[in-house]
């Protein structure tokens, strides 16, 4: 069964204290991996789109890698704004228009 | 630039009362549109998706319909709400380039609608 699990659930920083996000994936083949940071009480906001393995995209303080099983969201020197919860999603190539997504990682940054 | 609109943005309606919610998007010609539901602390679940007027897929059997009576309009509704629709809905839109085997559907959402079945 295609999976999509996101860790840690929770993830408290200081100001500046670099971290990563984890989303390990399970598909037959991977069309594309998408992550997207959400406000509370706000629809997901689109920020990268991987499409292999090695493939790195940077958006600020914000920088997606991709291997063939996983993918990392990077934070550098994260600030207060950046607390969201950030969610992973996949397409596999042979399933249409589904995508899956995890449950998302809450990020908390603290001045 | 591409927008998407939701509405209402927030809903309290008693079980068993109708339910229509509306997404438009602009900007764009033939997006596929796309209904979620997303539970507190769960992934988003897909419930219906359309790649083009009058044509609506479902992903899971529920209480919930789906249809796109215009171009860029994708509504979804209820006869009756259950207290198990209670949720966050959303809808998305993307636009697709090429064979679906060969590219990747970037999905952009809306604002979302606020749904509590009393």
């Amino acid at each position: 069964e295609d999976q999509v699990t996101q860790s840690p659930e929770a993830l408290r920083l200081q100001e500046g204290e670099s971290s990563s996000l984890n989303c390990s994936y399970t598909v037959s083949g991977l069309r594309g991996l998408f992550w997207y940071r959400q406000d509370p009480g706000k629809g997901p906001e689109f920020l990268f789109t991987l499409y292999s393995a090695g493939e790195e995209k940077e958006k600020e303080r914000l920088k997606a890698t991709l291997t063939k099983k996983e993918s990392f969201l990077h934070i550098t020197a994260p600030k207060p704004e950046d607390s969201a919860t950030y969610l992973c999603a996949v397409q596999e190539s042979t399933g249409g228009f589904k995508t899956i997504f995890g449950a998302g990682t809450r990020l908390f940054v603290k001045a | 630039s591409q927008t998407i609109h939701q509405w209402p943005a927030t809903l309290v309606q008693p079980v068993g009362s109708p339910l229509s919610l509306e997404c438009t998007v602009e900007g764009t010609s033939n997006p596929n549109l796309y209904w979620y539901r997303q539970a507190a602390g769960r992934g988003l679940q897909l419930l219906f998706y359309s790649v083009g007027i009058g044509q609506i897929s479902s992903e899971v059997p529920q209480n919930l319909s789906a249809s796109r009576p215009q171009d860029r309009q994708f509504i979804l509704s209820s006869k009756k709400l259950l207290l198990s629709d209670s949720g966050f809905y959303l809808c998305a839109w993307s636009v697709r380039i090429g064979r679906a085997e060969y590219s990747t559907d970037t999905q952009y959402f809306g604002p979302g609608t606020r749904l509590t079945v009393l």
